[in-house]
């Protein structure tokens, strides 16, 4: 069964520190992965997407990492500010035939910055 | 502005009752789905529409109805909602369901008592 475990399931951490989001992923075939921002109430916003020929892809003071052997991403988040309490949700897209483009969705993380 | 839209924001409504949901929007996008996200579930797929006239189930799709007879709306029906229809729903298009990264609308608190 595909799946997508994230890790932690929330983290409370001081603005202008950084830190680092986990996502382990069983998807196979995999296709890409990718990171979407959501704030409460409101829908999920596009961070990054990186196919299995991409180790890392930055957007901002967000960083993503892939390693497609381990089936494991990061998420880094750099210089936090009090904007980025928000979920962040790992979704991996699956490959081949049969589930091409279908999306597995993890639970997501919950950051909240503290000033 | 690019962007999903969806109608209503909110709504509380009575078992059995039809509603639909509207979703709209206005980037030309082939792909467009219908979410629910419940808490500690995750987002999980209700339907899926890959072009006009072309719609599949996707997770969950149970107790839900949708169309695609223009590329830019996809609405959402219930024909007799349950309590357990009670969620937050969102709509989403692409380009396409591969490559590219999905655009959310805002969403819709739904409530059935």
């Amino acid at each position: 069964k595909n799946q997508v475990e994230q890790s932690p399931q929330s983290l409370i951490i001081l603005e202008g520190k950084n830190c680092t989001l986990q996502c382990n992923y069983t998807v196979s075939p995999f296709s890409n992965l990718r990171w979407y921002k959501q704030d409460t109430g409101r829908g999920p916003v596009s961070l990054t997407i990186m196919t299995f020929s991409e180790n890392t892809k930055s957007n901002g003071r967000y960083t993503a990492t892939l390693d497609a052997d381990t089936k494991q991403s990061s998420l880094h988040i750099t210089a936090s500010q009090l904007s980025d309490s928000a979920s962040y949700i790992c979704v991996v897209s699956a490959g081949g035939f049969t589930s091409y483009g279908k999306l597995t969705f993890g639970q997501g993380t919950i950051l909240t910055v503290h000033p | 502005e690019a962007q999903v839209t969806q109608n209503p924001r909110y709504l509380i409504t009575v078992t059995g009752k039809k509603l639909t949901v509207t979703c709209s929007q206005n980037m030309n996008h082939e792909y467009m789905s219908w979410y629910r996200q419940d808490p500690g579930l995750g987002l999980r797929q209700i339907y899926y529409s890959m072009n006009v006239e072309v719609t599949d189930k996707g997770d969950v799709p149970e107790g839900y109805k949708v169309s695609r007879k223009e590329k830019r709306n996809f609405p959402l029906i219930l024909e007799s909602p349950s309590p357990n229809q009670t969620s937050l729903y969102f709509c989403a298009s692409s380009i396409d369901r591969e490559r590219y990264g999905y655009t959310f609308g805002s969403g819709t608190r739904l409530t059935v008592v």
